[in-house]
């Protein structure tokens, strides 16, 4: 069955980096794009930045755009998520999520981890 | 961006009734190419992940109870749960994938009247 376990979480000051980790297992990685999601405390959910089965494309929100880079390890069935200058409005749980469907870059989430939550905070 | 609006925020039922939860897109999210509606509903139980209930707009996903349904076209749609149960207590969004970004909705918060 499919299964996808985050990592990485923590508390961090204002500006500092921290990067996220998504280990899959019970499918074959490297036939889909890999999504991260992230919901605040109490809050609704917010998509984060997507890429491509190959890792030849990548898209993000307005608010990751310029601090956080998605990539991926397809040797290691691995999506990360490095996030840079890091401000407390992006503490929030972060989830990672399959894409519904092989070989496509669409915004469908069929499987999310648990998420990591990360606190930004001085 | 497109803007997802749910209505209710806040829906109390009776076990056994059916409950209504209503979700309106700022623009179509109906495909010209496919006549497919890039429109799906989660369901969010506390402390755990989304699960995705329907995409395609009324497409249930496989294991989802069929007292779940989904219909609406272009920017109104709506998830029925024709007969409510104590386990589907939860929060409910809607989503498009029209194309980047993706958007929610606020979510719907179901509890048991």
């Amino acid at each position: 069955q499919v299964h996808l376990v985050e990592s990485g979480g923590g508390v961090v000051q204002p500006g500092r980096s921290l990067r996220l980790s998504c280990a899959a297992s019970g499918f074959t990685f490297s036939s889909y794009a890999m999504h991260w999601v992230r919901q605040a405390p109490g809050k609704g959910l917010e998509w984060v930045a997507v890429i491509s089965y190959d890792g030849s494309s990548e898209y993000y929100a307005a608010s990751a755009k310029g601090r956080f880079t998605i990539s991926r390890d397809n040797s290691k069935n691995t999506v990360f998520l490095q996030m840079n200058s890091l401000r407390p409005e992006d503490t929030a749980v972060y989830y990672c999520a399959r894409a519904g469907g092989q070989h496509w870059l669409g915004g469908l989430f069929d499987f999310w981890g648990q998420g990591a939550l990360v606190t930004v905070s001085s | 961006d497109i803007v997802m609006t749910q209505s209710p925020d806040s829906l109390a039922v009776s076990l056994g009734e059916r409950a209504t939860i209503s979700c309106k897109s700022s623009q179509s999210v109906l495909s010209s190419s496919n006549n497919k509606n890039y429109l799906a509903w989660y369901q969010q139980t506390p402390g755990q992940p989304p699960k995705l209930l329907i995409y395609w707009a009324s497409t249930r996903e496989s294991g989802v109870p069929d007292r779940f349904s989904g219909s609406g076209s272009g920017t109104d749609f709506t998830l029925t749960i024709s007969s409510l149960q104590a386990e589907d207590v939860a929060v409910y969004y809607c989503q498009h994938y029209y194309g980047a970004p993706y958007t929610f909705g606020q979510g719907t918060k179901l509890e048991i009247k």
